[in-house]
């Protein structure tokens, strides 16, 4: 199946530094990226979509000049965090949706980075 | 808005035992429903897909099946293992949207 990476899996920083998480699609083009945020022991909440070369859509409540999002070609976008503090602390999961249909519809996940500010 | 929930939300049995998990959502104007597995730190591997046309779907132990009028999907594990242990998300994605909205999850722990 389609293979989507992220990078870093793990970070540690400082507060006030900023950081930037890496999802790739390896192979395949990616139509379209998704963001999420994972909480210990909770679901998983869409941050933003991003389609490639155009401004990403951010769900309510979440700060789009805090969460920068590129998604500058076809199999790659990136998340920054931007002067991070410690309740930006969480796991975060991008996806990958290729713009298949039937059994192919569907989006593909990363392995997730766990952010922490310390 | 939808709303996706499952219950329950942790569960432990002893191996062998056949299961169900379930998943209700709010409106029934979905595109397709998917159930997805997280182990502890990970991404999410994909297990079935749903159309919303279909009933169910079936992959070696794992059986789903969706009732879209009632807004129920559940998830039969069968003859569990110590390695289904997991957390198990549905998620559905809506007509007009590419997006998903995901449940709370289940929580299964195997015992040996």
């Amino acid at each position: 199946g389609a293979v989507v990476s992220q990078h870093p899996s793990r970070v540690i920083c400082k507060s006030g530094t900023s950081v930037k998480i890496e999802c790739r699609s390896l192979d395949f083009q990616a139509t379209t990226m998704f963001w999420y945020r994972q909480f210990p022991k909770q679901s998983l909440m869409l941050m933003a979509t991003s389609n490639e070369g155009s401004k990403a859509t951010y769900e309510q409540g979440v700060e789009k000049d805090k969460f920068l999002i590129n998604h500058a070609s076809l199999t790659l976008s990136t998340l920054t965090v931007t002067s991070a503090h410690p309740e930006d602390s969480s796991f975060y999961i991008c996806s990958a949706w290729g713009g298949g249909s039937g059994s192919t519809d569907t989006q593909y996940f990363g392995p997730g980075t766990r952010l922490t500010v310390l | 808005k939808q709303e996706v929930t499952q219950i329950p939300a942790a569960l432990s049995v002893p191996e062998g035992e056949n299961l169900v998990l379930n998943c209700s959502f709010t409106d029934s104007a979905i595109y397709n429903l998917q159930w997805f597995r997280q182990d502890p730190g990970k991404g999410l591997t994909s297990l079935l897909l749903i159309q919303s046309s279909q009933r169910e779907q079936t992959s070696g132990r794992l059986n789903a099946s969706l009732d879209k009028s009632s807004g129920r999907s559940t998830l039969y594990i069968a003859a569990s293992q110590p390695g289904d242990s997991a957390t198990y998300l549905c998620a559905v994605r809506e007509d007009s949207s590419y997006k998903l909205i995901f449940g709370s999850g289940t929580r299964l722990l195997v015992r040996p």
